[in-house]
Formats: C-alpha cells, sequence, structure tokens
C-alpha cells in the first residue's frame, strides 16, 4: 500500500508571492503518477498538475510547477504570482501504474491555502 | 455539458435508511471511483470498477456496496446507514489506459453531502 503526506495543514500567504506546498509519499511501486488537485468552496474537485514518475523533468502549468524528487519520493507545488483565487484546499494525489487492474487515486489529508489581499 | 454528474446533492437520512448515490459519465470511461472527504482525513477511496461487470474493494468498503452494469453508471448504495457514513461522496472517472490517465486525469462529479441522523 502506498501513503501519501501533506505535513502542512493550513498555509497563509499575499496575493503575489510565491508559496511552496510539501507533500511526501511512500510506495514501493516503481511506475505510479503524482497529481495536486484544488478543491475551492464550491467542493469541486479540480486537477490543478500531473506527474508521471518516469519523467525526469518537472511538469509546469502556467504559475503552477512541481518539483519532483523520485529518490527522496517527494512532490512539492510550487504557486508563483499567488492570486486571491488560489485560495483552496490543495490534495496531492498518487496513483499507481495498475496495467489495467486496480485503480483509484490515494489522497494526502490536504493543505488549506489563503490568498491575503 | 460533458462530465460526471452526482445525484443528489444533499441528503438527510435516518440511521437504518438505505439509499443510493448516484453517479453518471458522459465521457465513455472505463474506469469509475468512488471516495469519501471527511474533515482532516482527505478523500479515502470506497469502491472502484475498470469496466462494466467489474468492481472491487477499496480502502473504506464496509457499509457500502457497488454494481456496474453499464459503461455510464455507478451507483452507490448504504444498506443500513449509520452516523459514521455522515460525509461529502465523490465520484470520479477516467480514461482506460495509464498513459490517459497521466494527461488528463480523473473527472469528479461535484459530490454529495449525506448526513446520518
Amino acid at each position: 500500500a502506498q501513503t501519501v503526506t501533506q505535513s502542512q495543514p493550513e498555509m497563509s500567504v499575499q496575493e503575489a508571492e510565491t508559496v511552496t506546498l510539501s507533500c511526501t509519499y511512500d510506495t514501493s511501486e516503481s511506475n505510479y503518477y503524482l497529481f495536486w488537485y484544488k478543491q475551492p468552496p464550491s467542493r469541486q474537485m479540480i486537477l490543478v498538475i500531473r506527474q508521471e514518475a518516469y519523467k525526469q523533468q518537472n511538469a509546469t502549468e502556467n504559475r503552477f510547477s512541481v518539483n519532483f524528487q523520485k529518490a527522496a519520493k517527494s512532490f512539492s507545488l510550487k504557486i508563483s504570482d499567488s492570486q486571491l483565487g488560489d485560495t483552496a484546499m490543495y490534495f496531492c494525489a498518487f496513483m499507481r501504474y495498475s496495467g489495467g487492474g486496480a485503480d483509484g487515486l490515494t489522497f494526502g489529508k490536504g493543505t488549506h491555502l489563503i490568498i491575503q489581499p | 455539458n460533458a462530465g460526471v454528474t452526482q445525484t443528489p446533492k444533499f441528503q438527510v437520512l435516518k440511521t437504518g435508511q438505505s439509499m443510493t448515490l448516484q453517479c453518471a459519465q458522459d465521457m465513455n470511461h472505463e474506469y469509475m471511483s468512488w471516495y469519501r472527504q471527511d474533515p482532516g482525513m482527505g478523500l479515502r477511496l470506497i469502491h472502484y470498477s475498470v469496466g462494466a461487470g467489474i468492481t472491487d474493494q477499496g480502502e473504506v468498503p464496509n457499509g457500502y456496496n457497488v454494481s456496474r452494469s453499464t459503461t455510464e453508471d455507478f451507483p452507490l448504495r448504504l444498506l443500513s446507514a449509520a452516523p459514521s457514513q455522515t460525509s461529502v461522496y465523490f465520484c470520479a472517472s477516467r480514461q482506460k489506459g495509464t498513459a490517459s490517465a497521466a494527461r488528463y486525469g480523473y473527472t469528479f462529479g461535484s459530490g454529495t453531502r449525506l448526513t446520518v441522523v
């Protein structure tokens, strides 16, 4: 089984600042995928960014980027030029390469990010 | 709009009652799964399905049943509701294959808030 740990229950930064959310995971799998999901007060789960474990290059999506350290089993999310709309719960999630068998995501407990005006 | 539709959005049940949470997707996704979200716990996998007629248990399956008779629908049944099942429930789906998971991730429904009194 795998576990995902988010050690920051809550973070608060000023608008336009850069913020980094931490995520570590534990697994014996060699092939897997990692995701960051955003959950605003509307409750909707929104995919922010994804990373394939076999890719060494860190994924980026506009203001969002990750620092993926496979050996350290670390997958942090960096948000640049933070905006008020970034205020939300952020969940780190793990999916193992199943080859068509088992499925599903393993989530961390989440980090509540507050962007202050 | 294409996506994952969950009904109802809110429900109050009395202890011992049964009910079915509905989940339907119109994206022809093979894989579907159910999660529950509790405060401070993140999302936890209840059951998943990798295709019509195929289901399996996730991390917290006790007290819940599922079936998958069509590709589109994946209902979650509570046979005898208990206060411990008070939670927000999410259904999610994705295309078959890990390459598609890496590219598109999972699509989530908007959730059902269930209260058992």
